[in-house]
């Protein structure tokens, strides 16, 4: 199986802050990672897909970017209603994997 | 917008089998060219998929569950449906199905649309 590493696993900042989150794999992957946002209660989100593709109505202030084996989320100025748990996930080869997660919390 | 539904018991005793089925509306499960997802989530842990069946009927599964995995397809419903058998407490998740998404060439490329999720519980 193809093993997505999260760091860091938490992270707290606060409104306004640009912060990165980044997922490496363990062996490559081409572009076929997706990134979520999942709030409490709620289903994941689909924000980033083939590395970085944004989904639509996803805000422009997340970008993903990388291949291979290296993978980074960005949110460029944190709003209130971006903390939450981000997970990345590998479309590359079964099983699909997902990392361990990041949960963003506010400073 | 297609919107997913999960529905099934919440609660199942050890050894026996969880079925749950994914409602697809607002469209139908055999348009498009769509593979369709369960995935777990323990509570307050991470995201494991499950398996898949493709709209005409094949089907992937994560090895570490596919003894006891079987996920079918019913179109004329519009839904599919999650079996798992000899459960024990270590199968107690909240169970999500989810559409893949495609691109161009028909690579899955994400899980665009995600049902709420249904909780199962194992326990006696």
């Amino acid at each position: 199986d193809i093993q997505l590493t999260q760091s860091p696993s938490f992270l707290s900042a606060s409104v306004g802050d640009r912060v990165t989150i980044t997922c490496r794999a363990s062996q490559g992957i081409s572009s076929y990672l997706a990134w979520y946002q999942q709030k409490p209660g709620k289903a994941p989100k689909l924000l980033i897909y083939a590395a970085s593709t944004l989904q639509g109505a996803v805000p422009s202030r997340f970008s993903g970017s990388g291949s291979g084996t290296e993978f980074t989320l960005t949110i460029s100025s944190l709003q209130p209603e971006d903390f939450a748990t981000y997970y990345c996930q590998q479309f590359n080869s079964y099983p699909y994997t997902f990392g361990q997660g990041t949960k963003l919390e506010i400073k | 917008q297609v919107q997913l539904q999960e529905s099934g018991p919440g609660l199942v005793k050890p050894s026996q089998t969880l079925s749950l089925t994914c409602t697809v509306s607002s469209g139908s499960i055999s348009s498009g060219d769509y593979y369709w997802s369960w995935i777990r989530q323990p509570a307050g842990k991470g995201l494991e998929w499950i398996g898949r069946i493709y709209t005409g009927g094949s089907t992937n599964y994560n090895p570490s569950l596919k003894s006891r995995v079987t996920i079918s397809i019913d179109r004329s419903k519009s839904q599919f449906s999650l079996k798992l058998t000899s459960v024990t407490a270590a199968d107690t998740a909240l169970y999500y199905c989810a559409r893949e998404d495609n691109d161009q060439v028909g690579a899955s490329v994400a899980f665009d649309i995600w049902g709420q999720g249904t909780m199962v519980t194992v326990s006696a």
